[in-house]
């Protein structure tokens, strides 16, 4: 079975500018979670979808966005970016929306932004 | 003050030593406990989970959590070059889905 595809891998990106970032859930998990890391740290929570439903939201800006489509697939959004967006993005699949949540994680998508 | 803190290291270790990683967090909450490696350029790989305190072994991985203390470790024996990675713990409520608070990790290296 294929694990968390994301799209694209890199990107490169200009203050201002607007970004979709891709993810694919493993096959069966209905509940899709985006995270931020940030070189040196660890990864920020952004976003929880579970059966198209937003559950969760971290501590970000309004100029961050996300829905989750039918197929469980899932799509994040940044708009107006600044240089402090430049990160890597996780996304992770889980089977479940509640208890404990055994994350499987994606490559990520490597942000820079000039 | 962060949540949950973790040493940053770097670590690094000769083969075959044992190696302890730690986190402390403020959060009493906090009942979910996980440890994930992360090697460069990948996502992280889930290690070891436990449901609020105890002990947990998993072949050469032993993870402890005291929630008396708030404190939580990661033994690995027998380190080998291979788990050579940053060990990021993580925590969540019970009701918090996958909100994971994470540390900011520790890099260990494991010298041949």
């Amino acid at each position: 079975d294929a694990g968390v595809t994301q799209s694209p891998t890199h990107l490169i990106k200009t203050r201002g500018q607007q970004v979709t970032l891709r993810c694919s859930p493993i096959s069966g998990h209905k509940s899709v979670s985006w995270y931020q890391q940030v070189l040196g740290q660890g990864p920020q929570f952004i976003f929880q979808y579970y059966e198209k439903e937003e559950r969760g939201r971290g501590n970000f800006p309004d100029r961050f966005s996300a829905r989750q489509f039918p197929n469980y697939s899932s799509e994040l959004n940044v708009n107006a970016l600044l240089l402090g967006d430049s990160a890597l993005y996780l996304c992770a699949s889980s089977s479940s929306g509640t208890g404990l949540q055994k994350l499987l994680f994606g490559s990520g998508t490597q942000l820079s932004v000039l | 003050q962060k949540e949950v803190e973790q040493d940053p290291g770097p670590l690094s270790v000769p083969e075959g030593a044992i190696v302890s990683l730690n986190c402390t967090y403020s959060n009493s909450a906090f009942q979910y406990f996980m440890w994930y490696r992360q090697y460069s350029r990948k996502g992280p790989e889930l290690l070891m989970y436990t449901y609020s305190s105890g002990n947990k072994e998993d072949g050469r991985f032993t993870a402890q959590v005291d929630k008396s203390s708030k404190y939580i470790s990661l033994f690995i024996r027998d380190s080998q070059p291979s788990d050579s990675a940053t060990y990021l713990c993580a925590m969540s409520e019970e009701t918090s889905g996958s909100r994971l608070t994470f540390g900011e990790g520790t890099q260990l290296t494991v010298n041949p």
